[in-house]
């Protein structure tokens, strides 16, 4: 089956640099897409969406951008902070009635002071 | 998300016991996922429901059940609990009735460390 995946597993950076986490995708018929954010020890947290009918949106300090053409999904972080330290995993959903989610495994974003 | 809540948070528990997990939320949501998480791995669907009558299986849901006792409260049972059933497990909520029609954003809880001896 098709399913999300990720480039890095993890990502090093230095605190006020900024980050980029990449996801490709290979369901073409994926119409909308989310980014989560896992501290250690809790749960998945909501950070920013993007359906298919975009290709880029902004929230606080965090961007997403879609492309369709190559299936491809980033998430940018500026000006990365310590408290960005966390796994984050992109999801998508595949379209049809069901809204279920297919998730990534995740890229380790570390963030060095 | 304090809007979804996990309860137990921790749990020790010997093969062959029965376990239950139990989540509520309070986000009116009418949606409702158990995943359980592995390492390597990522999040895995368990079971979901998208309402009180209506129940599905997910990729894994052998050795597990489920039961949504009301459209606030969904809860996971392991049966006969086995060791590889040891794992992070997350409930999850999302919602078809937003003011702005379908959104598929599932709002995840704290999840239950389950350990199976």
């Amino acid at each position: 089956g098709e399913s999300v995946g990720l480039h890095l597993p993890t990502l090093s950076v230095q605190e006020g640099d900024n980050s980029i986490i990449n996801c490709a995708y290979s369901n073409s018929a994926s119409d909308y897409f989310i980014w989560y954010k896992q501290e250690s020890g809790k749960g998945p947290q909501f950070i920013i969406d993007i359906r298919s009918n975009m290709d880029k949106r902004q929230g606080q300090r965090v961007t997403v951008l879609l492309n369709k053409t190559v299936k491809h999904l980033s998430l940018q972080i500026a000006a990365t902070q310590p408290g960005d330290s966390a796994v984050y995993f992109c999801a998508e959903n595949s379209g049809g009635s069901n809204y279920k989610l297919t998730f990534g495994k995740g890229t380790l974003l570390t963030v060095n002071p | 998300d304090a809007d979804v809540t996990q309860t137990p948070r921790n749990r020790i528990t010997k093969t062959g016991k029965r376990i239950m997990l139990e989540c509520s939320q309070t986000k009116g949501h009418d949606r409702m996922y158990w995943y359980r998480q592995d390492p390597g791995l990522g999040l895995r669907l368990i079971y979901y429901s998208f309402d009180v009558k209506d129940i599905n299986k997910g990729e894994i849901s052998d050795g597990y059940s489920v039961s949504r006792q009301a459209q606030a409260k969904f809860s996971l049972s392991l049966e006969s609990a086995i060791p590889n059933q040891t794992a992070l497990y997350f409930c999850a909520t999302s919602s078809t009735k937003f003011p702005k029609g379908r959104t598929d954003t599932q709002y995840f809880g704290p999840g239950t460390r389950l350990t199976v001896l």
